[in-house]
């Protein structure tokens, strides 16, 4: 079973337009989410990340919102560059003592000019 | 500074043949994770190594996987007897304990088994 889920593939955004990601999950025990970014023949990068007490975090052009009675979160980018096109992956963090994380199957994020 | 290394970055191999995947973290990293992602897939977790020992292998998908790491450095995932849902891309992360976001992710390894 899916605990993390980014239901939509791909996103594709103009320059400078926002770009929203979404995340959902099912494990109310969650207690961080993160956001990586991958580029091609890459691994993943950490981007920015939400403890489940907070409802929001902005770092620069990203934001992430965390609605916990829904179980979801989405990330706002804004303005969209064309150095943004990548897979973004929503993950989320058990509180146990292996910090494994559970990562959604990602979004392919297009930004076209 | 050197990040996380994974060698080869590229494997094809036959049904049936083992195969090994190394992971070279950063230095100093006592945390260390493989990952999977298959066609299609999130990164599936295998394992976690904390210093040699691997307090959760929960992950490891049949007894034909295992792990080590030596030095606690280095780390070796050994699939046995390889299957075609093997295919996946494996990757290797290294970090500091307590510092769960700061997973620093190596490029992979694409293993296609035919």
């Amino acid at each position: 079973d899916q605990q993390v889920k980014q239901n939509s593939p791909s996103l594709s955004v103009q320059e400078g337009r926002i770009s929203i990601l979404n995340c959902d999950y099912t494990n109310s025990m969650f207690d961080y989410f993160l956001w990586y970014k991958k580029y091609p023949a890459e691994g993943p990068t950490f981007l920015i990340s939400i403890s489940s007490i907070k409802d929001k975090n902005e770092d620069g052009r990203f934001t992430v919102f965390l609605n916990k009675s829904a179980k979801h979160l989405s990330l706002h980018i804004v303005p969209s560059q064309p150095g943004d096109s990548a897979v973004y992956f929503c993950a989320a963090r058990l509180p146990n003592n292996t910090d494994k994380l559970i990562f959604g199957t990602g979004t392919r994020l297009q930004v076209f000019p | 500074g050197a990040g996380v290394s994974q060698s080869p970055s590229n494997k094809v191999t036959e049904k049936g043949k083992d195969v090994e995947l190394r992971c070279d973290p950063i230095s100093g990293h006592t945390a260390l994770y493989w990952y999977r992602q298959s066609l299609g897939q999130g990164l599936e977790f295998l394992i976690y190594f904390q210093g040699n020992s691997a307090p959760d292998k929960s992950g490891l998908p049949s007894d034909r996987f295992s792990a080590e790491r030596t030095g606690g450095s280095v780390s070796t995932l050994t699939i046995q007897r390889t299957q075609q849902e093997d295919s996946a891309v494996y990757l290797c992360a290294s970090g500091s304990i307590g510092s769960f976001y700061e997973q620093y992710f190596g490029p992979g390894t694409r293993l296609t088994v035919t």
